[in-house]
C-alpha cells in the first residue's frame, strides 16, 4: 500500500506565479516531512523539511504546511522560476527509522516562461 | 564540502552477474543508506548502515547486500542479477542518528540488466 502519495503527476504553472504541490500520507507513526527536487540522471536534491510539531516551515521562496488531521501537506513556490522546473518528491519518516524515507510516486513540474 | 559521491556512474552488467556499487557519504556523515529508483516502483528504500552495522532494511530480496566501512564508505552487493534489477541506485549519507533526518543524495548509479 502507498503510504505516501502525490495524487498529481504533473503540474504547469506560469513564471513568476505559486506553484503547490501536494502529498498525503497514511502512516500515523510519521513525525518528519521532507521535499526533495530531482533532475533527470541526477540525485534527489533536499529542499526543505518539516516535524510533525510545527504547521509550516519557511525558507526563502519555499514553504512547506503540514495538516496533521487531514495527514496531508503542501509545497509552495512563490515565486516560480523556469529553474523550478523539475521532479518533486515528497518524503516521511518516523523516529524509530528516522533515516528510512517513504517517498511518493512525486509530480513534475514545469515553470513556463 | 564534497557531497555524496557513487562509482561507478553507469553500468551495463548481464543476466545472473553480480555487481557491486560503491559509496562515500559527506564527509563527517557516518549513516549511509541506499534506495532503488524504477519507473514502476518508484524511490524504494533498501537498507541502511551506521557504525559499520545495518539499522534499517527494506522489502527486497536476499541478492541485496550491503556493508559499511570503519570510514563509513559503503558499498552495496546485488548477486544472480535479473532484468527487473536494471534502475538508479541511489546513496545518501546522513550525521549520527538524533541529529539533522534529511539525508542527502548522491547522484546514483545507473544499472542496465542485459
Amino acid at each position: 500500500d502507498q503510504q505516501v502519495k502525490q495524487n498529481s503527476p504533473s503540474l504547469s504553472v506560469q513564471e513568476g506565479r505559486i506553484s503547490i504541490l501536494n502529498c498525503d500520507y497514511t502512516n500515523s507513526m510519521f513525525d518528519y516531512f521532507l521535499w526533495y527536487k530531482k533532475y533527470p540522471a541526477e540525485g534527489p536534491t533536499f529542499l526543505i523539511s518539516i516535524s510533525s510539531i510545527k504547521d509550516k516551515n519557511e525558507d526563502g521562496r519555499f514553504t512547506v504546511f503540514l495538516n496533521k488531521s487531514a495527514k496531508h501537506l503542501s509545497l509552495h513556490i512563490v515565486p516560480s522560476q523556469p529553474g523550478d522546473s523539475a521532479v518533486y518528491f515528497c518524503a516521511a519518516s518516523s523516529s524509530g527509522s528516522a533515516r528510512q524515507l517513504t517517498f511518493g510516486s512525486g509530480t513534475q513540474l514545469t515553470v513556463l516562461p | 564540502k564534497a557531497g555524496v559521491t557513487q562509482t561507478p556512474r553507469y553500468l551495463i552488467k548481464t543476466r545472473g552477474q553480480q555487481v557491486t556499487l560503491s559509496c562515500s557519504p559527506i564527509s563527517g556523515h557516518r549513516s549511509v543508506s541506499w534506495y532503488q529508483q524504477t519507473p514502476g516502483q518508484g524511490l524504494q528504500f533498501l537498507f541502511e548502515y551506521f557504525s559499520e552495522t545495518q539499522r534499517n532494511k527494506g522489502n527486497f530480496p536476499g541478492r541485496f547486500s550491503g556493508r559499511q566501512f570503519s570510514n563509513s564508505r559503503s558499498e552495496m552487493n546485488v548477486s544472480t542479477l535479473e532484468l527487473g534489477d536494471s534502475a538508479l541506485y541511489l546513496c545518501a549519507s546522513s550525521l549520527a542518528p538524533g541529529l539533522e533526518r534529511a539525508p542527502r543524495f548522491g547522484p546514483g548509479t545507473r544499472l542496465t540488466v542485459t
